[in-house]
């Protein structure tokens, strides 16, 4: 039972414009919501994260946006650049601390 | 400042053995949470642990696994008598206090054991 989807495996972007990455979840219950960066072969890295009470949260070069009518979140980076190519996860808490996690977007940055 | 550290990277292991995968946390941090990925998933919570005691195996099959963070020591995953469908990515989180009360705190990852059932 996947309560968090992520429907775009992959996603290309040129460098300098935006990329955005889209997450949906349906567990109403999910409280706060977190996006992680992987590399092969490495441990998922923590990116940013935000609390059901706002909407957005930004840091940097990257924004995550809220939609909690919609049980919607989306990543937005931008300037992409081609380090930032990674799978990247989207992951929901419930009232506990576990993650749940999607099955994660590849972003490829071309130059 | 080391990160959570997990041993071996890699693990070979024959239907039947047993895999025993070890996670030492950030250093101060006393919650440990294990996942698991299979190939082309996202990672699944498997257990959660504090010092000593095991908080929440609710995400861990009921057969032949089993976790432990003892006071001292690193915390160690264990599969007994291994299949083919334990193959995996298993991925160590650490931090310092539980859940994300006030949004204050994360799971820190480690890089992974990558155990391979023949």
């Amino acid at each position: 039972d996947q309560q968090v989807k992520q429907n775009s495996p992959s996603l290309s972007v040129q460098e300098g414009r935006i990329s955005i990455l889209n997450c949906d979840y349906t567990n109403s219950m999910f409280d706060y919501f977190l996006w992680y960066k992987k590399y092969p072969a490495e441990g998922p890295t923590f990116l940013i994260s935000i609390s059901s009470i706002k909407d957005k949260n930004e840091d940097g070069r990257f924004t995550v946006f809220l939609n909690k009518s919609a049980k919607h979140l989306s990543l937005h980076i931008v300037p992409s650049q081609p380090g930032d190519s990674a799978v990247y996860f989207c992951a929901a808490v419930d009232p506990g601390y576990a993650l749940n996690f999607g099955k994660g977007t590849s972003l490829l940055v071309t130059p | 400042n080391a990160g959570v550290m997990q041993n071996p990277r890699h693990l070979v292991r024959r239907r039947g053995q047993e895999a025993r995968l070890r996670c030492s946390p950030v250093k101060g941090h006393s919650h440990v949470y294990w996942y698991r990925q299979l190939p082309e998933e996202g990672l699944k919570f498997m257990v959660y642990l504090q010092k000593e005691n095991i908080i929440d195996e609710s995400g861990m099959p009921k057969e032949r696994f089993s976790a432990e963070f003892p006071k001292e020591g690193p915390s160690i995953l264990r599969i007994q008598q291994v299949v083919r469908g334990d193959s995996a990515a298993y991925f160590c989180a650490s931090s310092p206090r539980d859940g994300f009360r006030g949004g204050q705190e994360t799971q820190y990852f480690g890089p992974g054991t990558r155990l391979l059932v023949l």
